[in-house]
């Protein structure tokens, strides 16, 4: 059974610090992961998206990287301002059912000003 | 394009009442998807749809729960009888393909359920 394990649970920096979000997963039989942020209150919205055959996608300060042999993926946040305080999540894309996506429990982000 | 669009976005009920949830999904978008979210167990898919036809329910906690879309615009989540824990924020989110396609998934704002 894939499980998505997202660590730390929270975490805190003040604005200007680069950082680094974890997500690991335990069946590497996967077609993409995916990177989503949710804002209190509200729906999550899509980062990045990485296919099973790439290592990395960028997009503005995010950069995201994907280690499948080893279960592995990063969302990098460059520069991190306080309207990137957020709870972060990381999804994968099931090989055995391609649409049952899995997500992590999320990184809750807070940059301090 | 207005987005998935879920109602209502909040509701309190009584335990035993029946709830209904409804979305409409993205215009063009065949596959749509009914996600819960608590603080316990996170985000769960509860069943998703391709072209209308639910293909995976597995995740239907029990036969309380029962989902329909009857057309390609329209798709409701039903608990019947409704208890406490089934409080939660339930989202419907849709998407243009099938995951394996790499297409984004779209949420909707969720509709928050509180059964007292």
């Amino acid at each position: 059974k894939q499980e998505v394990t997202q660590i730390p649970a929270a975490l805190s920096v003040p604005e200007g610090e680069n950082l680094v979000l974890n997500c690991s997963f335990t069946d590497s039989a996967i077609y993409n992961l995916q990177w989503f942020r949710q804002d209190p209150g509200k729906g999550l919205t899509s980062l990045l998206l990485i296919q099973s055959s790439q290592r990395e996608q960028t997009s503005g300060r995010l950069n995201a990287s994907l280690d499948k042999s080893s279960g592995r993926s990063t969302l990098y946040i460059a520069a991190s301002q306080p309207g990137d305080s957020a709870t972060y999540l990381c999804a994968v894309a099931l090989y055995s059912s391609a649409s049952k996506i899995i997500f992590g429990s999320g990184t809750r982000l807070s940059i301090r000003p | 394009d207005a987005g998935v669009i879920q109602s209502p976005r909040h509701e309190v009920t009584e335990m035993g009442q029946e709830v209904t949830l409804r979305c409409k999904p993205i215009s063009g978008h065949n596959s749509l998807f009914w996600y819960r979210q608590t603080m316990m167990r996170g985000l769960e898919l509860l069943i998703y749809f391709n072209n209308n036809v639910p293909i995976d329910d597995s995740g239907m906690p029990e036969d309380r729960f029962s989902a329909k879309m009857p057309n390609a615009s329209f798709s409701t989540l039903k608990i019947q009888p409704s208890e406490p824990r089934d409080s939660a924020v339930y989202f419907c989110a849709s998407s243009l393909a099938l995951a394996v396609f790499g297409n984004t998934i779209y949420f909707g704002e969720g509709s928050w359920l509180t059964v007292v």
